[in-house]
């Protein structure tokens, strides 16, 4: 199947500082990627659709601002936030749909990310 | 909108128990139907689709029937084992936007041995 990769998958850092996190699909080309939050014991929250050489599409609520999504290759898209703050320590994971596929997604490690 | 409704946990069994994990959905459209897994600290796998009413997926033991009459994708297993401990979630997506799925809350799995 279609592999995803995501990294760091565990980051640590002060509060202020911003995190970059990475996502690549290392064996097609992702036109779309999606970014999730997820929460302890929870669901997965769809943050933002990342589209190729375009604006990424935020969901209602996501400071875009604060959550930059950048998609400059068919095969990355990066996720960085920016001035994080303890609030923003969560477990984000990244999706890719294949190319032909019926629907599933191909997800990445997911990254923890805690702020101090 | 379209909405999944899958079975509260957590849900504890003894090994080589039988699994039942309930998931509904309501659409608007004739969506494709997913079960992924997620083990702990890890991201989500594919373990099961079916995009059709009356498609059965399978893998590792698991299954599950598309049902259109009754909205439902319960995911069955016979002989559950320790390594079968994990989260999972019930899924669906709809064309022409397939990529974006709509997830359940996700059902805690614990076997015992």
């Amino acid at each position: 199947g279609a592999v995803v990769s995501q990294h760091p998958s565990r980051v640590i850092c002060k509060s202020g500082t911003s995190v970059k996190i990475e996502c690549r699909s290392l064996d097609f080309q992702a036109t779309t990627m999606f970014w999730y939050r997820q929460f302890p014991k929870k669901s997965l929250m769809l943050m933002a659709t990342s589209n190729e050489g375009s604006k990424a599409t935020y969901e209602q609520g996501v400071e875009k601002d604060k959550f930059l999504i950048n998609h400059a290759s068919l095969t990355l898209s990066t996720l960085t936030v920016t001035s994080a703050h303890p609030e923003d320590s969560s477990f984000y994971i990244c999706s890719a749909q294949a190319g032909g596929s019926t629907g599933e997604l191909f997800f990445g490690e997911g990254s923890r990310l805690t702020v101090l | 909108g379209d909405s999944v409704t899958q079975m509260e946990g957590p849900v504890t069994l003894s090994e080589e128990a039988f699994l039942t994990i309930n998931c509904t959905y309501t659409a608007t459209g004739y969506p494709s139907l997913f079960w992924y897994v997620q083990y702990p600290g890890e991201g989500l796998q594919l373990l099961l689709k079916a995009t059709k009413a009356d498609d059965k997926g399978s893998n590792k033991g698991f299954e599950a029937t598309y049902r259109k009459e009754t909205t439902s994708f319960h995911l069955e297993k016979g002989s559950v084992q320790v390594s079968d401990s994990a989260v999972y979630f019930c899924a669906l997506s709809e064309m022409p936007n397939a990529g974006k799925s709509t997830f359940g809350d996700g059902t805690t799995l614990t076997v015992k041995p």
